[in-house]
């Protein structure tokens, strides 16, 4: 079965420096591939998607991500978090024939002043 | 754009009772909406594909006849909660799938939070 792993449960971090969350999936065919952000009793928002084409995708807020097929990775980056960043962060997967998504655990972000 | 809204955000009912939930699409039309569920503290979990004008798609482990959906026009999906029990208490997640260009996304309801007492 589809799986995505977010090693990173929690992660603490200063503001102004840079953010990697790591995100794994299993599926070896074709995905597409998602963040997707949660601030604080808010609704979940994507940040950035990758169907096809350069690996490497920029979404809102500065955020990017980077596509490396031979490490099913689509690793989160942000060269500088800021405290509004805080918040729980998702990666996802689908595929051609399962349009539903399969969710990592999540990962929380917290940015402290 | 790409707006979904979920009716109502909280409810709090006894044990036996239904609660209906509602997702809408407030500016595109949706053919498939999903359904998740999400427990504290961890992430979502898919139910159930809603596809406007057929029967729903459950995943293994969720009961039909306890999580009833209908999918009666593009803009709108019901959840029905049969028989709540405390177990069902959580925060159910609707999304509806539009296109970004030429990319299927999904967008996200705000959630309704569910209480069984």
């Amino acid at each position: 079965a589809q799986s995505v792993s977010q090693h990173n449960h929690h992660v603490i971090l200063s503001e102004a420096a840079s953010l990697e969350l790591g995100c794994n999936y299993s599926y070896g065919g074709t995905v597409n591939l998602f963040w997707y952000v949660q601030y604080p009793g808010q609704h979940l928002q994507l940040l950035l998607k990758y169907f096809s084409g350069d690996p490497l995708v920029k979404g809102i807020k500065g955020f990017e991500a980077e596509f490396i097929k031979s490490k099913f990775s689509f690793n989160l980056r942000k060269p500088s978090v800021q405290w509004s960043d805080t918040a729980e962060y998702f990666c996802a997967v689908n595929r051609p024939g399962r349009r539903a998504l399969t969710f990592g655990s999540g990962t929380r972000l917290q940015v402290q002043p | 754009g790409a707006v979904v809204s979920q009716h109502p955000s909280r409810v709090i009912c006894k044990s036996g009772t239904s609660v209906k939930i509602e997702c809408r699409s407030l500016d595109f039309q949706a053919t498939t909406m999903f359904w998740y569920r999400q427990f504290p503290k961890q992430s979502l979990m898919l139910m159930a594909t809603s596809n406007e004008g057929s029967k729903a798609t459950y995943e293994q482990g969720v009961e039909k006849d306890k999580f009833l959906i209908n999918h009666a026009s593009l803009t709108l999906s019901t959840l029905t909660v049969t028989s709540a029990h405390p177990e069902d208490s959580s925060f159910y997640i609707c999304s509806a799938s539009g296109l970004d260009g030429r990319q299927e996304t999904q967008y996200f309801g705000p959630g309704t939070r569910l209480l069984v007492l």
